[in-house]
């Protein structure tokens, strides 16, 4: 079946500590996003891209790294400048212009 | 930046009632989208409205949209249950495949 897949689903990090979440989808879909929603919260856009080889920063970029390598997949790293990293990740992707976003299951970020 | 604000942040109603929730927005827009998100999942993607559409239908929901009033309402008739989840509207305001915009959402509650 087509769709997103987002792991690990839930992850740890220490302090000083760099993790990345994983994205991949098999919709062949251009665009990709990443979104950070805290409790009660509406998604706040981080990263997103639009093409291969290419992305902008979102809302909420200070603290976050991110990779379009291959169409497929769009990894998100969440560095230790990231002072508030606890909240819920969520990956999704879209087709030709103006059309709906496909979302991952999430990742759910904590520190230890 | 969030275009979308829902309107009631949260609503609870009995098996079997209708539940309408409001979206306001702040600028022109290609089409507005309605999601839901169940607890700890991804968002589903439920309807999307043309700017120039007045009116969709989709099995029990109905969505309207005003553009002079930069507005937007989602109805569930005949309420289940399972229809408890958030629902979030969101915006798509730009060119090509540009983020949707997204609002905090309305926590909707049905009680059996």
């Amino acid at each position: 079946d087509g769709g997103i897949t987002q792991s690990p689903k839930y992850l740890f990090r220490k302090e000083g500590q760099n993790v990345t979440l994983s994205c991949e989808q098999n919709l062949n879909h251009d665009a990709m996003y990443w979104y950070r929603q805290d409790p009660g919260q509406g998604l706040r856009l981080i990263y997103y891209s639009q093409i291969v080889n290419d992305f902008q920063k979102g809302d909420i970029a200070e603290g976050y790294s991110v990779s379009r390598e291959k169409k497929e997949s769009f990894p998100l790293t969440v560095t230790s400048a990231q002072k508030n990293p606890t909240a819920f990740y969520l990956c999704a992707s879209s087709g030709p212009s103006h059309q709906p976003q496909h979302f991952g299951d999430g990742t759910r970020l904590s520190i230890l | 930046s969030q275009q979308g604000e829902e309107d009631p942040q949260a609503l609870s109603i009995q098996e079997g009632e209708n539940a309408t929730m409001n979206c306001s927005y702040k600028t022109s827009i290609n089409n507005l989208q309605w999601y839901r998100q169940n607890s700890g999942r991804g968002l589903v993607h439920l309807i999307l409205i043309r700017s120039n559409e007045r009116e969709k239908h989709s099995g029990r929901l109905r969505v309207t949209l005003d553009t002079s009033k930069k507005s937007s309402s989602l109805l569930i008739t005949a309420s289940r249950a399972a229809d408890t989840a958030s629902y979030f509207c969101a915006t798509d305001a730009g060119r090509g495949n540009t983020p949707l915009v997204f609002g905090k959402g309305t926590r909707l509650s049905v009680i059996a």
